[in-house]
């Protein structure tokens, strides 16, 4: 069963345009996560958000938790090609992980 | 510290046949999870290894087996491969006990033919 709904699932973008990934369940969870895949190689993690209403940013990215714990946005200010890849959440309750439908992103140079 | 890693990285097989796919998990870790991707699915839960365990399960039929063993390296095996099987499998690792951070090997591709 799929408690993650991310969108969009295809982004293809120029460089330094500015876009916001989302990610919806009706589910509460404890913490959500972020990922970044690259094609070929396994999800590295990006960013842990817990309490409802944290923003948290790692350079031009910024994430954010839902109030209620439902939900979380990735925002990417000024694209770059090396943004480029698939994008998954992940909610985690317990010991077990959730994970979203993914956004493809490419940003074309 | 060494990553996780997976082997082998690629596998072709026939359909009816079975298949097993090792992990090795960060040294120190001592939870295993197990993760089918399909671009159609998306990243599919199959199960979590603790201490040589299965604490959790995903929905997947019982084709799908794994085991852990005491220093934490853990297998999956596929028995009657069909060719639905075909996919990225992945294997994460972490502490456990209440540590979320996963940290994911580059997965074994599977193709059924």
């Amino acid at each position: 069963t799929q408690l993650l709904e991310q969108s969009p699932q295809f982004l293809s973008i120029q460089e330094g345009e500015n876009l916001t990934v989302y990610c919806n369940s009706s589910s509460v969870f404890s913490s959500l996560q972020w990922y970044r895949q690259e094609p070929g190689e396994g999800p590295v993690l990006l960013v842990t958000v817990v309490t409802g209403g944290e923003v948290k940013k790692l350079k031009r990215l910024t994430f954010q938790f839902g109030d209620a714990r439902k939900d979380s946005s990735l925002h990417i200010t000024a694209a770059q090609p090396g943004d480029t890849g698939l994008y998954l959440c992940a909610g985690v309750t317990g010991n077990q992980f959730y994970f979203g439908t993914g956004t493809s992103l490419t940003v074309i140079p | 510290k060494a990553g996780v890693t997976q082997t082998p990285r690629y596998l072709i097989k026939t359909r009816g046949q079975q298949v097993t796919l090792s992990c090795s998990p960060i040294s120190g870790h001592r939870s295993v999870s197990w993760y089918q991707q399909t671009p159609g699915q998306g990243l599919q839960f199959l199960f979590e290894y603790f201490s040589e365990t299965q604490r959790n399960k995903g929905n997947f039929p019982g084709r799908f087996s794994g085991r852990q063993f005491s220093n934490s390296r853990s297998e999956m095996n596929v028995s009657t491969l069909e060719l639905g099987d075909s996919a990225l499998y992945l294997c994460a690792s972490s502490l456990g006990a209440g540590y979320t951070e996963a940290f994911f090997g580059q997965g074994t591709r599977l193709t059924v033919v």
